[in-house]
């Protein structure tokens, strides 16, 4: 099946730094991918629709200034959270669709965001 | 309203019985997908099977099968003869508006989390 890596797949910053995420489809290409947050113990929520050579699509109540998607690529797309907070800290993953067939949807391995 | 509901947070369940994941969900399209995704505790989501609202067999994959009852809105996964590596999360998914591009985002329920004991 298709590949979907991020890096890094953990990290810890401090308060008020930028963290930059990637997500990058291995053996295909991807006009869009997607972001997800989850929270310890809880589901995944759709925070972006990053379409490749265009503006992101955010969801309702996620602050686009804060997380910015650049889709720079057909297999690279990076989430920068900008001036992290604590309440920053989740787990981030992105997932990419293949190609026509949108009933394959492949995520990456996810990455794990520290705030101190 | 939820989209997704899945009622069951966390089961137990003897290793090579079957057990069945409840999942109902709410849409007012008549094209949709339905999905079920795998996350161990390495965070990974692994898909496990999709039912289109078109579909008129259930969906099967191997040991796992989905019971599509779509008057009822509800799409359980049935996962046969369990294995200790099937302890994980599971959730339940939809894509709404069919299969044209521009709607392949999904929406995810709460998830259950799923032990198997030996």
């Amino acid at each position: 099946g298709a590949v979907v890596s991020q890096h890094p797949s953990w990290v810890i910053c401090k308060s008020g730094t930028s963290v930059k995420i990637e997500c990058r489809s291995l053996d295909f290409q991807a006009t869009t991918m997607f972001w997800y947050r989850q929270f310890p113990k809880q589901s995944l929520m759709l925070m972006a629709t990053s379409n490749e050579g265009s503006k992101a699509t955010y969801e309702q109540g996620v602050e686009k200034d804060k997380f910015l998607i650049n889709h720079a690529s057909l297999t690279l797309s990076t989430l920068t959270v900008t001036s992290a907070h604590p309440e920053d800290s989740s787990f981030y993953i992105c997932s990419a669709i293949p190609g026509l067939d949108n009933n394959e949807q492949f995520f990456g391995p996810g990455t794990r965001l520290t705030v101190l | 309203a939820q989209k997704i509901t899945q009622t069951q947070p966390g089961m137990f369940v003897q290793e090579k019985e079957a057990v069945t994941l409840d999942c109902t969900y709410d849409t007012s399209d008549q094209s949709y997908g339905l999905f079920w995704y795998k996350q161990p505790s390495s965070g990974e989501m692994i898909f496990l099977i999709y039912q289109g609202s078109y579909d008129e067999q259930n969906a099967t994959e191997g040991r796992y099968s989905l019971n599509f009852q779509k008057a009822r809105k509800s799409a359980n996964l049935v996962i046969s003869a369990s294995q200790l590596g099937d302890s994980a999360m599971y959730f339940c998914a939809m894509r709404e508006g069919g299969t044209n591009f521009g709607n392949e985002k999904l929406t995810f329920g709460t998830g259950t989390r799923l032990t198997i004991i030996p």
